[in-house]
């Protein structure tokens, strides 16, 4: 049954640290979103690539987030420094690309916390 | 995207049939509705789509108004597990685009 794998599930971190979160779509799959959750905001999409390239990162804090896709198993969402209000769970999700709907697979998130 | 509106929660009793509503009326005429659901502690879940016609598959049933503005998604049998927060997201064709989540429906299934 394939999946999408979130590494670490959870993270406590100080302020100020680099913390780092790592995906691995379902093989095959050519599109990789990142969605941030809190209880304020919700579900937001903060960027997505398709083929291993940016396609919209919008919603992304650019001073400290970054996200990239070093090879089409791995995709990696790193933040530098970390600040308390990045505390949320952290998803990512994949998809296969083809076709004309939008089924995307979500993996079960990395819990951040940082203190 | 278009927005679309859901009421924040509803409950109903466990086997009976839920259905929950959603309203989107500036949907336009290539725009999907899509739904989707999220567990308590888990990532969302696909559950179905439609563009015009009604669709089902083995999870729920989408209906949606012949004008479009508004869907309602059934689940026939629900059970314990389907308590979740289920969105209603309106989003263009093309593989993989945008997904805008808004603050869904709570669904409390009771024993």
């Amino acid at each position: 049954d394939a999946r999408v794998t979130q590494t670490p599930r959870h993270k406590v971190t100080e302020m100020g640290q680099e913390v780092t979160m790592r995906c691995q779509p379902i093989l095959g799959h050519n599109t990789v979103f990142w969605y941030r959750q809190t209880m304020m905001q919700g579900l937001e999409l903060l960027a997505y690539f398709r083929n291993r390239a940016p396609l919209d990162d919008s919603g992304m804090p650019k001073d400290r987030f970054s996200a990239e896709m070093p090879d089409a198993t791995l995709a990696t969402l790193k933040i530098q420094p970390s600040e308390p209000r990045d505390s949320a769970v952290y998803f990512c999700a994949s998809g296969p690309g083809q076709g004309t709907y939008n089924e995307q697979f979500f993996g079960p998130g990395t819990r951040l916390t940082v203190l | 995207d278009a927005k679309t509106t859901q009421p924040p929660s509803m409950d109903c009793a466990e086997g009976r049939a839920a259905n929950l509503p959603c309203n989107h009326s500036t949907i336009s005429g290539n725009e999907y509705v899509y739904w989707y659901r999220q567990i308590h502690s888990q990532g969302p879940q696909y559950i179905i789509h439609g563009l015009k016609n009604n669709e089902t598959n083995e999870m729920a049933s989408l209906i949606i108004t012949e004008d479009r503005k508004s869907s309602t998604l059934i689940l026939p049998h629900a059970t314990l597990r389907d308590t979740a927060v289920y969105y209603c997201i309106v989003s263009f064709t093309g593989a993989n685009s945008k997904l805008t989540f808004g603050k869904g429906i709570t669904l409390s299934v009771r024993p």
